[in-house]
């Protein structure tokens, strides 16, 4: 497997802290909003979405908030550990559609 | 462990050539997808497919580039003639569920196939 190595925004975090990952969308129209992890050198890989009429979700040690006000897209990362280190991808979708449209993504390294 | 595979993982070709790219879907998902990895774009969808039937695939060169499924445990995506900018990671996604359902959010990509055409 392959990534490729993107000119992205980038976070760094100690271990141990916690992260928050943004994602600005576009389309006011889209019913669901999901994040992707992308490790090095290997596909993206689902990590947790979101109803466009929730606010909050909560998964195992991640969080996703939604602004639908202000169009933004939040993932927040607890207690961050050097396998949370990859680029994370927003992805919107529209009921009724099969296909995902996805951000450009942001960079996170965990610093041990 | 059920997983997506795609072959060939690695593949270098001359201007030109044809490619074909395979991808097995996890058993028992009826949708699959083809995605395509640069640096300058991002990931884009190609094309997708539900059980089988080509539901669009308005994101591919027309002219080169074809997707097809023969059977449910194959997707193919073919290019031909390779050209140097077609040079990128090329994804392959299976996924399960119908139309409304939240389980659409959830693609289980394969390792991809990083494609040079030099």
């Amino acid at each position: 497997g392959e990534s490729v190595g993107l000119h992205l925004p980038t976070l760094s975090v100690q271990e141990g802290d916690n992260s928050i990952i943004n994602c600005a969308y576009s389309n006011s129209a889209s019913d669901y909003f999901i994040w992707y992890k992308q490790e090095s050198g290997k596909g993206p890989q689902f990590i947790i979405d979101i109803r466009s009429n929730m606010d909050k979700r909560q998964g195992q040690r991640v969080t996703v908030l939604l602004n639908k006000t202000v169009k933004h897209l939040s993932l927040q990362i607890a207690a961050t550990q050097p396998g949370d280190s990859a680029v994370y991808f927003c992805a919107e979708r529209k009921t009724g559609a099969n296909n995902l449209f996805f951000g450009t993504g942001t960079r996170l390294t965990v610093i041990p | 462990d059920a997983r997506v595979t795609q072959t060939p993982r690695h593949k270098v070709t001359e201007m030109g050539q044809e490619v074909t790219m395979r991808c097995q879907p996890i058993l028992g998902h009826n949708t699959v997808f083809w995605y395509r990895q640069t640096m300058m774009q991002g990931l884009e969808l190609l094309a997708y497919f539900r059980n089988r039937a080509p539901l669009d695939d308005s994101g591919m060169p027309k002219d080169r580039f074809s997707a097809e499924m023969p059977d449910a445990t194959l997707a193919t995506l073919k290019i031909q003639p390779s050209e140097p900018r077609d040079s990128a990671v090329y994804f392959c996604a299976s996924g399960t569920g119908g139309r409304g359902s939240l389980s659409y959010n959830e693609q289980f990509f394969g390792p991809g196939t990083r494609l040079t055409v030099l």
